[in-house]
């Protein structure tokens, strides 16, 4: 149990077009899905926390106008990276948080590796 | 006040040996202590999690041994395998809030 899938799991795009990753919870749903971004041999870094159904929660210092982030369901969050440059390239995560009992445990998705040319 | 210290940040073990990797925090609200595995180019994975009202959990070969009033908790893995040879992260969290992570670990365990 407990599964999140991602997609794609990796995609190569043009500098200035946008691109859309999928997060979803298999089978659990899932109130709050978080954002992570990691860059090599480096730790997750938090993006922002995405909420069903209201706005997502940015951290300071990442742009949301460029990361739009849409909790559409219970079960699917989605990143858009919008107007994509080089620098924006690296490695997504997302994961989903479960409930269990006292504890809310975070389950991560397999990640999306970003090359944007 | 909010961050998670975690050494060693590399490590090399010997095939059958114990690996222990170290957490320390300062925030006492942390209620929720979690450690996740990575392999390259993968998500990370839930290895083993513990709360604060108990001083030890063991799942197989991997134990967790926290210590409230130092607020440092750590990872034990008995009879290190190469295939245990991963990004190791310890993480935090308040409540129902976000993860703090730890800088992570890289092992490496011999064959």
């Amino acid at each position: 149990g407990a599964v999140v899938s991602q997609h794609p799991s990796w995609v190569i795009c043009k500098s200035g077009t946008s691109v859309k990753i999928e997060c979803r919870s298999l089978d659990f749903q899932a109130t709050t899905m978080f954002w992570y971004r990691q860059f090599p041999k480096q730790s997750l870094m938090l993006m922002a926390t995405s909420n069903e159904g209201s706005k997502a929660t940015y951290e300071q210092g990442v742009e949301k106008d460029k990361f739009l982030i849409n909790h559409a369901s219970l079960t699917l969050s989605t990143l858009t990276v919008t107007s994509a440059h080089p620098e924006d390239s690296s490695f997504y995560i997302c994961s989903a948080d479960l409930a269990e009992g006292v504890s809310d445990t975070q389950y991560f998705g397999p990640g999306t590796r970003l090359t944007v040319l | 006040q909010q961050q998670v210290k975690q050494s060693p940040q590399s490590l090399i073990v010997q095939k059958g040996g114990i690996s222990i990797i170290n957490c320390a925090y300062e925030n006492t609200a942390f209620d929720y202590f979690p450690w996740y595995q990575q392999f390259p180019g993968k998500g990370p994975a839930l290895l083993i999690a513990i709360r604060p009202d108990v001083s030890e959990k063991k799942e197989g070969r991997f134990t967790i041994s926290f210590n409230k009033s130092a607020k440092q908790f750590s990872l034990h893995i008995m009879d290190s395998q190469p295939g245990d040879s991963a990004t190791y992260f310890c993480a935090a969290s308040e409540g129902t809030y976000k993860y703090i992570f730890g800088t992570g670990t890289r092992l490496k365990v011999l064959a």
